[in-house]
């Protein structure tokens, strides 16, 4: 069964700082992939999706990824951080079937000022 | 454009009654998912239909079910409730269904959410 597993459960940076949030996918197949965001007291909003092409997408606020299909990996980065990041960060991939999205359990960070 | 909304924004029931909600997509999609947020399980799909059909289903008890009417407009109802089904119900649309094999993708859009106490 497809799983995606984030490596970080919590992260705790200062602003400034920068962030690499890990995401590993099991599928063997062609795949979709996006991290979602949720801020405190919002709803989920997309960050960012790969499809296909090249592998660095750039999304919302600053956000990358990069897709590594041999280490079937897509992790997001931001060179510097700010307290406004301070949110809750899930990444999914599609189902095989391409109707519905795993997600992995979500990585809060935590920016403090 | 009007987002996904979804009511009630909350709700307390008890253990054995059943609880319906309710989620209005954004106009013009017509693929509408489920999902089940909860802290130990995080965010679990639970169904999505498309053009009034389900198409796919997650691994929930028959309790859980859904709907989709002909403006797109989507019901979950869950019987029998169970203390474990207090959680965050988040209704997504979006506006293709994507054919498997990849290529194109359904980009989901999520509503705020439906909060389902079970006491």
């Amino acid at each position: 069964a497809q799983s995606v597993s984030q490596h970080n459960h919590h992260v705790i940076l200062s602003e400034a700082a920068s962030l690499e949030l890990g995401c590993n996918y099991s599928y063997g197949g062609t795949v979709n992939l996006f991290w979602y965001v949720q801020y405190p007291g919002q709803h989920l909003q997309l960050l960012l999706k790969y499809f296909s092409g090249d592998p660095l997408v750039k999304g919302i606020k600053g956000f990358e990824a990069e897709f590594i299909k041999s280490k079937f990996s897509f992790n997001l980065r931001k060179p510097s951080v700010q307290w406004s990041d301070t949110a809750e960060y899930f990444c999914a991939v599609n189902n095989q079937a391409g109707t519905a999205l795993i997600f992995g359990k979500g990585t809060t960070l935590s920016v403090s000022s | 454009k009007a987002g996904v909304t979804q009511t009630p924004r909350y709700l307390i029931k008890t253990r054995g009654q059943q609880v319906t909600l309710s989620c209005s997509p954004i106009s013009g999609h017509r693929s509408v998912s489920w999902y089940q947020q909860t802290p130990g399980q995080g965010l679990q799909f639970l169904f999505e239909y498309f053009s009034e059909t389900q198409r796919n289903k997650g691994n929930f008890p028959g309790r859980f079910s859904g709907r989709q009417f002909s403006n797109s407009r989507s019901e979950m109802n869950v019987s029998t409730l169970e203390l474990g089904d207090s959680a965050l119900y988040l209704c997504a649309s979006s506006l293709t269904v994507v054919s498997a094999g990849g290529g194109g993708a359904n980009v989901l859009t999520f509503g705020a959410g439906s909060r389902l106490t079970v006491l």
